[in-house]
């Protein structure tokens, strides 16, 4: 297998425009999972999915991030309008079903997102 | 106050070395502990997951302290390539893993 793949791997672009960042989980995970990583805040969850549905999504900073799965194989991250304080690194990791909990999660290489 | 707390370190250490990190959190329901490895502009990969009892794996060992609410990694005779950055992660009672800031760990020669 793969491993989780997301795309792009690198994204600069300015204030206001919209981003869609993408992943692929393992193929056979029942979880995927969107983080945020910066230096300030370290990674923090901002949604959750369990067999394409959306789980928990209080972590997503405000309206302007929205996240969707419509498969098991293929989940979007949009930020629209995009503003600096979004610069970050955003991962993707997907885990399988484990006896009621996600156990192990398989992070994706990230994206590194520049909003000038 | 942070549900999961590490000290961020650096932590610089001669090549060869033992290090002991901790880590501690403050939801008394959380039910299972990991600790997780990331290099440099990589992603975080799962290094070992935290047993009660305490477990180790060569030259890594962790140990859980229910009571006191913390947990540790320690490290034996490290090596250049043990430098990275430590997250600790707890999970809560709803299955979702809470993720410490990390320990930036760096072996010198």
């Amino acid at each position: 297998d793969a491993g989780v793949i997301q795309s792009p791997r690198h994204e600069v672009t300015e204030m206001g425009q919209e981003v869609t960042l993408r992943c692929k989980p393992i193929s056979g995970h029942d979880y995927l999972f969107w983080y945020r990583q910066t230096m300030m805040r370290g990674l923090e969850l901002l949604i959750y999915f369990n067999n394409n549905v959306p789980i928990d999504d209080s972590g997503m900073p405000e309206d302007r991030f929205s996240a969707k799965m419509p498969n098991a194989s293929f989940s979007t991250l949009k930020i629209q309008p995009s503003e600096p304080r979004d610069s970050a690194v955003y991962f993707c990791a997907s885990a399988p079903y484990s006896g009621g909990s996600t156990d192990t999660q398989y992070f994706g290489p990230g994206t590194r997102l520049t909003v000038l | 106050r942070k549900e999961v707390e590490q000290d961020p370190g650096p932590f610089n250490v001669p090549e060869g070395a033992t290090v002991a990190f901790n880590c501690t959190y403050s939801n008394s329901a959380s039910q299972s502990f990991f600790w997780y490895r990331q290099d440099c502009r990589k992603e975080p990969k799962l290094l070992m997951s935290v047993y009660s009892s305490g477990n180790e794996d060569g030259r890594f060992t962790a140990q859980l302290n229910r009571a006191s609410q913390y947990i540790s990694l320690l490290i034996r005779d490290s090596k250049l390539s043990d430098s990275a950055t430590y997250l600790c992660v707890c999970m809560d009672s709803n299955y979702q893993l809470i993720w410490g800031a990390g320990t930036k760990l760096i072996i010198k020669p």
